[in-house]
C-alpha cells in the first residue's frame, strides 16, 4: 500500500498569510496526486488534480507543485473562507489520503 | 447540475447488515465509474471501494473486502454499498464520489463530485 504523510497536521495562520502544506508518498506517484478541502460537516471539495492542475472554478490563490514522492499545496493569501482541513490523495495505485492539515485562525 | 445523494445510513447493531444508496443526477450515470469513501468521526478519509463502468470490475479496500459489496443500477442511476457483518469500527460518514479517469493501460482516477454523506453508526 502507498502511505501518504502530510505535514503539518495543523497550523495557525492569519488572513492574508501564505500557507504551504506538504505531502510525501512512500513510493513514486508520478503526478497522480489530488488535493481536497473539507469543511466541518461537508463533503471534500476537489481543488487540484494531477499535482498542479487547478480544478475548474477553484481560485488561483490555490496552487500545487511536485511530482514523484513530494508534493505541496500553497494558498497564496489566506481568506476567511479558506479555514478548513486539507487532504492530499494519491491515485496512482488505488487511493489513499494524507492525515489532513487543519488550517485554523491564529 | 451534478448531484450525488447518499441515503440509508442509520444506527445498526454489530454483525448486522445495511445497504446504502447513492442516487445520481445531472450526468449520464452509465458513462462513469463510481466510488465509495468513508470518514470515521473526527478522523481522515478512507477509500472503501470502486466499481467500473458496467460493473465489470469492482475493487475493495482490505478493511472491508469480503464484507462489503458494491453494485450499480444504471437504469436508476444508483450505486449501492451493501455492508455485511458490520463492526463498530465501520462507524463513519459514507460518501459516494464520481471519478474522472485517465485510462492508459492502468486507470488513474481523482474525484470531482461528492455526495453530502450518510452516517452509519454501528453500536449495540
Amino acid at each position: 500500500d502507498i502511505q501518504m504523510t502530510q505535514s503539518p497536521s495543523s497550523l495557525s495562520a492569519s488572513v492574508g498569510d501564505r500557507v504551504t502544506i506538504t505531502c510525501r508518498a512512500s513510493q513514486n506517484l508520478n503526478s497522480n496526486l489530488a488535493w481536497y478541502q473539507q469543511k466541518p460537516g461537508k463533503a471534500p471539495k476537489l481543488l487540484i488534480y494531477k499535482a498542479s492542475t487547478l480544478e475548474s472554478g477553484v481560485p488561483s490563490k490555490f496552487s500545487g507543485t511536485g511530482s514523484g514522492t513530494e508534493f505541496t499545496l500553497t494558498i497564496s493569501s489566506l481568506q476567511p473562507d479558506d479555514f478548513a482541513t486539507y487532504y492530499c490523495q494519491q491515485y496512482h495505485i488505488y487511493w489513499t489520503f494524507g492525515q489532513g492539515t487543519k488550517v485554523e485562525v491564529k | 447540475e451534478v448531484q450525488l445523494v447518499e441515503s440509508g445510513g442509520t444506527l445498526v447493531q454489530p454483525g448486522r447488515s445495511l445497504r446504502l444508496s447513492c442516487t445520481a443526477s445531472g450526468f449520464t450515470f452509465g458513462d462513469y465509474a463510481m466510488s465509495w469513501f468513508r470518514q470515521a468521526p473526527g478522523k481522515g478519509l478512507e477509500w472503501v471501494g470502486f466499481i467500473r463502468i458496467n460493473g465489470g470490475t469492482i475493487e475493495y479496500a482490505a478493511s472491508v473486502r469480503g464484507r462489503f459489496f458494491i453494485s450499480r443500477d444504471d437504469s436508476k442511476s444508483i450505486a449501492y454499498l451493501q455492508m455485511n457483518s458490520l463492526k463498530t469500527e465501520d462507524t463513519a460518514v459514507y460518501y459516494c464520489a464520481r471519478p474522472v479517469c485517465e485510462y492508459s493501460g492502468y486507470i488513474w482516477c481523482y474525484f470531482d463530485y461528492w455526495g453530502q454523506g450518510t452516517l452509519v453508526t454501528v453500536s449495540s
